[in-house]
């Protein structure tokens, strides 16, 4: 079975700063799909990132990119310019290829402070 | 805009009284899901899908079913709540076999009484 690790519960960053988030991932697979998810205070669960595991390019979307380390399993968030609107749960996820079977971290909840 | 619906927004039900979550999606995607999340955790997926073919996870209770009458309609029937199963419960729709990006709607937070 696959599981997804976040080791970080709370994490915080000043305004405009960069702050990275962590995540580690356990599978046997070669194929597979990396997401970042954030889920901001009682609102719906969007998309950030996605990663495909045979691209060695690591995925950029504008403030948002991540570091994808297959060998070590690891895929970490970069938010660089952070902004008050990035506060929210974080979650990574596992997807293997072909499946629908989607697996979630425990979450990192990053406050941005004025 | 597409998008995928859950209603309502807030449920609350009465210890073992049946209750039913809706979810419809106008992104005509061939695969639903139904994940439950408890505060401050990660959603559990509970069953989902593809087309009219229903998978179940291996834990989730049976006291959770679903239908899918349709492509766009997808339904969580809790048939005898306990206290344990107050949580959020989210829909999410996809592709298929699409890169698996998925969909979330807003959610439905269930109380029980």
């Amino acid at each position: 079975a696959q599981t997804v690790t976040q080791s970080q519960p709370e994490m915080s960053v000043q305004e405009a700063e960069t702050v990275t988030l962590s995540c580690t991932y356990d599978t046997s697979e070669n194929n597979y799909y990396l997401f970042w998810y954030k889920q901001p205070p009682s609102r719906q669960m969007i998309l950030v990132i996605r990663q495909e595991a045979y691209k060695q390019q690591n995925a950029t979307e504008n403030r948002f990119s991540v570091n994808f380390q297959k060998a070590a399993k690891s895929f970490s968030l970069k938010i660089s310019d952070s902004q008050l609107g990035d506060t929210a749960m974080y979650f990574c996820a596992f997807m293997k290829y072909n499946n629908n079977d989607m697996r979630f971290g425990a979450g990192t909840r990053l406050t941005v402070k004025p | 805009d597409a998008m995928v619906i859950q209603n309502p927004r807030y449920q609350v039900t009465q210890f073992g009284k049946p209750v039913t979550l809706s979810c419809s999606q106008t992104l005509n995607h061939n695969v639903m899901y139904w994940y439950q999340q408890k505060s401050s955790q990660a959603p559990k997926l509970l069953f989902h899908y593809y087309d009219k073919d229903f998978n179940n996870e291996a834990d989730t209770p049976d006291n959770f079913q679903s239908r899918r009458p349709n492509t766009s309609f997808c339904f969580l029937d809790i048939r005898s709540p306990g206290l344990g199963d107050a949580a959020m419960y989210l829909c999410a729709t996809s592709r298929g076999q699409s890169r698996g990006s998925q969909h979330f709607g807003d959610g439905t937070r269930l109380s029980i009484l």
